[in-house]
């Protein structure tokens, strides 16, 4: 089945230390991105790609860092001058990058920094 | 002000029921129309996918914009306990400067009761 993985589905980490959550695509989507819920809170996008070696910033980008290497994956790193790491993380991946080509959500890492 | 608003509810119907979802939105520029459904700790999945304004049909499922009110609605008939779930809307211009960036909201909680 196709799909996109998200691992681990928790994670727990200390203060100061970065931890990096990992994405992967088998739909041979195009497109990447990354979310962040919080209770609250509309799913707010940290970065996204549209394609290999490319990436973009979205609204909530400081404090992360992500990279696309190949096609299928596209890991988060969390930073540990990321002020409030604590969250629910999706990844969704679409076939193209345009505004009509609908996400499709992985079922999330749950970070939790103490 | 938020450019999409959604009352977090819970909303609590019974089984049965017809139930009405609603977001609003600020910005005129929406063209693009989703809503998703999350089950707990699961990633979003779409339900329906509209654009521009007017009535799409989808099985039990019923999507509604009116962009004169900036107003969009998901209607669910003959609710079912499976349907309980948190539901988010979510919208997009046509121009995004790049990349598929949805606005989304904030999610209402659905309970369907026995």
């Amino acid at each position: 089945d196709g799909g996109i993985t998200q691992s681990p589905k928790y994670l727990f980490r200390k203060e100061g230390q970065n931890v990096t959550l990992s994405c992967e695509q088998n739909l041979n989507h195009d497109a990447m991105y990354w979310y962040r819920q919080d209770p609250g809170q509309g799913l707010r996008l940290i970065y996204y790609s549209q394609i290999v070696n490319d990436f973009q910033k979205g609204d909530i980008a400081e404090g992360y860092s992500v990279s696309r290497e190949k096609k299928e994956s596209f890991p988060l790193t969390v930073t540990s001058a990321q002020k409030n790491p604590t969250a629910f993380y999706l990844c969704a991946s679409s076939i193209g990058g345009a505004v009509d080509s609908p996400l499709h959500f992985g079922n999330g890492t749950r970070l939790t920094v103490t | 002000q938020k450019e999409v608003e959604q009352d977090p509810g819970p909303l609590s119907v019974p089984e049965g029921a017809i139930v009405s979802l609603n977001c609003t939105y600020s910005n005129s520029a929406f063209q693009y129309f989703m809503w998703y459904r999350q089950y707990s700790r699961k990633g979003p999945e779409l339900l329906m996918y509209t654009y521009s304004s007017g009535n799409k049909e989808d099985g039990r499922f019923t999507a509604q914009v009116d962009k004169s009110s900036k107003y969009i609605s998901l209607f669910i008939r003959d609710s079912q306990p499976s349907d309980s779930a948190t539901y988010l809307c979510a919208m997009s211009p046509i121009l995004t400067g790049g990349g598929n960036k949805l606005t989304f909201g904030t999610g209402t909680q659905l309970k369907v009761e026995l």
